[in-house]
């Protein structure tokens, strides 16, 4: 299994400001996804973080507006940056574990408000 | 890309009752996991079911992959079992990355 833990767990933002969301892993793990969760929606992938490498992002989210750090394979972080409103979402990271048959798991996640 | 549609978008049980949710999915998929989120946003890996069927207690699992859906059985619910339900698919030379059905919430009364 995977032990994820994300931080911050809640914050409310003002308009306009950026905030870094973090991630660490308790152990390695080749590729890190974040996903957000717009209220009452389902999850979107918003980019894949590879160690060592540019993140892949999903269409419709830019790395200007989502700039993602993957500096070693136990950590990243995502920067929601010039928020508005639009942007209050639950943020989730999210790692592949090889050693449990391929399952997938998710950190408690960052619940954004933007005011 | 790959469709994912879950069935039925809402559900109210009473304690004790049991339930069907229903993955329907558009194309061939080698992943395929549900979660339960629960109502303080944690998301917690049920299955990784592909195919077949497995089950973890009140729990269990099924996976047809040649006519893509894929059912989850909840038996004697509990109140702690209300939450949103999702299924999730993917193809792994795709890295890992899951498309998310727009799930199921479900509420149990006690």
């Amino acid at each position: 299994s995977a032990v994820i833990s994300q931080k911050p767990s809640r914050d409310i933002c003002q308009r306009g400001t950026s905030l870094t969301i973090q991630c660490q892993v308790d152990s390695q793990v080749t590729m890190m996804f974040w996903y957000r969760q717009q209220p009452g929606q389902s999850l979107t992938l918003i980019a894949t973080a590879n160690q060592g490498s540019e993140a892949t992002y999903e269409s419709g989210f830019v790395i200007d507006k989502f700039p993602i750090s993957r500096p070693n394979l136990t950590f990243s972080t995502l920067t929601v940056s010039n928020m508005s409103p639009e942007d209050s979402s639950i943020y989730l990271c999210s790692v592949r574990s090889w050693d449990s048959g391929n399952t997938i798991y998710f950190g408690e996640g960052s619940w954004l408000t933007v005011v | 890309g790959i469709q994912v549609e879950q069935s039925p978008p809402d559900l109210i049980l009473q304690e004790g009752a049991n339930s069907t949710l229903r993955c329907n999915f558009s194309d061939s998929v080698n992943n395929l996991q549900w979660f339960h989120q629960n109502p303080w946003g944690q998301l917690i890996n049920l299955f990784y079911i592909p195919s077949g069927t497995k089950q973890n207690g009140r729990l269990s699992a099924t996976t047809v992959a040649t006519e893509r859906y894929s059912l989850l059985y909840i038996s004697s619910s509990q109140t702690t079992d209300s939450g949103v339900y999702f299924c999730a698919v993917g193809v792994w030379n795709q890295g890992g990355k899951l498309i998310f059905g727009q799930g199921t919430e479900l509420s149990v009364k006690p």
